[in-house]
């Protein structure tokens, strides 16, 4: 079945830094969703992405479809302590089901 | 808006018990999902509803799980009987119709420990 990786699992960073993270699959998807989980809560989408070679912008997040079609990545800029939680890429292609990538665990030390 | 309702928010139940969870979705949203997340994992789809249809349940564990949404309103997951390894986060999700640009939204999820 399809496989997304994910990386890094976890990130440790200052206040004020630039985070990246990205997402590789074994398959071609047509979207890519990025979504951010705190404890104790559902995943909230913050970007999709729905064309290859797609570049969207949410405030401080920027999220990339790669032009392959397999891969997608997530950057947040000058990160603020309420950027901690975990971040999850998710992708959907012929079957429609969304796969989940295994989560990147973000601390931000203020 | 109201966002998708799930209860209880937490279960503690031994091994070989029986356990129902309940989702409400978003009014008017006609794709209902139920989605397993084991700690340190991103969410698995269980099971998905169209209406009061279901879609894809390839990867529900059948001999265990069961789903309904019986009105093509609300929905319960029920386990029985539990095993350890059922020990997990399950999340509600629903959209207003399946893939294409109509996004996903989660419930908070239900904590199940099973002892």
């Amino acid at each position: 079945g399809q496989q997304l990786n994910q990386s890094p699992q976890s990130m440790f960073i200052q206040e004020g830094e630039d985070v990246s993270m990205n997402c590789t699959s074994s398959s071609i998807f047509n979207t890519w969703l990025w979504y951010k989980q705190e404890p104790g809560e559902g995943p909230v989408l913050l970007i999709a992405l729905y064309k290859a070679g797609e570049l969207t912008s949410n405030g401080r997040l920027t999220a990339q479809f790669g032009i392959t079609r397999k891969d997608s990545f997530l950057n947040i800029s000058a990160s603020i302590p309420s950027d901690v939680g975990i971040y999850f890429c998710a992708g959907r292609g012929g079957s429609e089901k969304l796969v989940f990538g295994k989560g990147t665990k973000l601390t931000v030390n203020p | 808006e109201a966002g998708v309702a799930q209860s209880p928010r937490y279960k503690i139940i031994e091994k070989r018990q029986s356990v129902a969870f309940w989702c409400n979705p978003i009014s008017g949203h006609a794709t209902l999902y139920w989605y397993q997340q084991i700690l340190g994992q991103g969410p698995k789809l269980l099971i998905q509803f169209q209406n009061n249809g279901v879609v894809d349940d390839s990867q529900l564990p059948k001999d265990r799980f069961s789903a309904e949404r019986l009105k093509g309103v609300d929905s319960t997951l029920k386990i029985q009987p539990a095993k350890l390894e059922d020990s997990a986060v399950y999340l509600c999700a629903s959209s207003l119709e399946a893939g294409g640009a109509n996004e996903q939204f989660f419930g908070p999820g239900t904590r199940l420990t099973v002892l």
